[in-house]
Formats: C-alpha cells, sequence, structure tokens
C-alpha cells in the first residue's frame, strides 16, 4: 500500500524558532510536494521537486526553504517562524510528469506558531 | 479571479437525492482535470480524474466543458458516507513543468 509519512501531526512553536517538517514516502516516486491548507483558501502549493537535489517554488515560497537530498524524503523548513505561518501542511508525492500524476498525501502536520 | 473557483456550499442534502458541482478554470491551456476528496481531519484523495468525452465510476459523473472552461461532478443516489469535502484541480498549463492547482472544495453532507 502506498505510504506518505509526515514526522510530526502537531507542533506548538514559538515565533523566531526554526521548524522542519520531515515527509517521506515509499512509492519511489520522482515528485514530491509540500502545500499548505487554510480555511477559505483550500490548498496552496509551497514548493515541489521532481528530482533529487532539484527544487522548484509554488506559489507561496516565502518563508520557505526546502531540501531533497534523498529521493525517498522532502523537508520543508521554515527559517524563522512566524504567526502567520500557523497552518496544516500536507505533504504529496506522484509519479510520472508533475501535473498529471495522481497525488498521494500524507496525513498532514498541523502547526501552531505562537 | 481565482485560478480555480468552486462554490464552498454547504451542500446540505438527503440521502438518496442527486447533487452537483460545478468548478470554473481560468487557465485555457489547462490539460489535465481530477476531483479529490477530502474527509474532515484527514487528506485529501483521489477520487476520479476528468476526461474530455465524460466519464462515470459509479454512482459518480464527470464532465468537462472546454469552451467554457468549465467541470462538473455529479452524485446520485447519495450516501452518508458520501459526506466530505471535494476539490476541483486543475494543472496549471500545457507544459509538463506546470503544476496542479486546487480549488478550495466544496463542502457536502447527506443527512439521513
Amino acid at each position: 500500500d502506498v505510504k506518505v509519512t509526515q514526522s510530526s501531526r502537531y507542533l506548538v512553536k514559538r515565533t523566531g524558532e526554526k521548524v522542519f517538517l520531515e515527509c517521506v514516502q515509499d512509492m519511489d516516486h520522482e515528485n514530491m510536494f509540500w502545500y499548505r491548507q487554510d480555511p477559505g483558501l483550500g490548498l496552496r502549493l509551497i514548493y515541489f521537486s521532481y528530482d533529487v537535489k532539484m527544487k522548484e517554488k509554488g506559489d507561496i515560497p516565502e518563508g520557505y526553504s526546502v531540501s531533497r537530498e534523498k529521493k525517498e524524503r522532502f523537508s520543508l523548513i521554515l527559517e524563522s517562524a512566524s504567526t502567520n505561518q500557523t497552518s496544516m501542511y500536507l505533504c504529496a508525492s506522484s509519479s510520472g510528469t508533475v501535473n498529471t500524476g495522481e497525488l498521494f498525501f500524507g496525513e498532514g502536520s498541523r502547526l501552531t506558531v505562537l | 479571479r481565482k485560478e480555480v473557483e468552486q462554490d464552498p456550499g454547504p451542500f446540505n442534502v438527503p440521502e438518496g437525492a442527486t447533487v452537483a458541482f460545478n468548478c470554473t478554470y481560468s487557465n485555457s491551456a489547462s490539460q489535465s482535470f481530477f476531483w479529490y476528496r477530502q474527509d474532515c481531519r484527514k487528506e485529501p484523495k483521489l477520487l476520479m480524474s476528468v476526461y474530455s468525452s465524460g466519464n462515470e465510476d459509479g454512482r459518480f459523473t464527470a464532465q468537462l466543458n472546454r469552451a467554457s472552461q468549465y467541470i462538473s461532478l455529479l452524485i446520485r443516489d447519495s450516501k452518508l458516507s458520501d459526506s466530505a469535502t471535494y476539490l476541483c484541480v486543475v494543472n496549471g498549463g500545457s507544459s509538463n513543468t506546470g503544476k496542479l492547482i486546487f480549488g478550495q472544495g466544496t463542502t457536502l453532507q447527506v443527512k439521513p
């Protein structure tokens, strides 16, 4: 069965802290994505990667960075967390072309920044 | 104008009803279209792809109108278990390096 695992389901951090969100997939997928989901705004793409060490900005990359050192792992980094980054973060992976394949999502990481 | 727009609802319908959701998209170059389903406090999962000629999967029918840049999802004989948020998803353009764009979702509540 396909599996995308996000390391933390719930996190509470303070303003200015560095935050790491980890995502691992076991399907040998080329493509990995980080979204955030907010009420009324839907899912918005932060960053995506179509290969190891490759990354592309999504719609809202400001305040975030990513790392993809291994094919199965895609990390989202908040260098200095701010309250407006309180959100549900969803990792996803897919195979094939980056914008046509089925996305498999992790269960999400709910981040609260105080 | 949002790239993908949906009526957020909620749509409250009785069991057995037929309900239709609509979605409009702004990029005429979009080539791939999907409906995802998201249960409360869960991750989104693919419900079905949408093909140019329209397609059906059991009680679910998806239609695409390229001229009007419009996608629909019809659910017949609604079940309590159909209660969820339905997300319209469109690829951002014809390029293989484009991205998938999500609508904000339409919430369906099926009542006994």
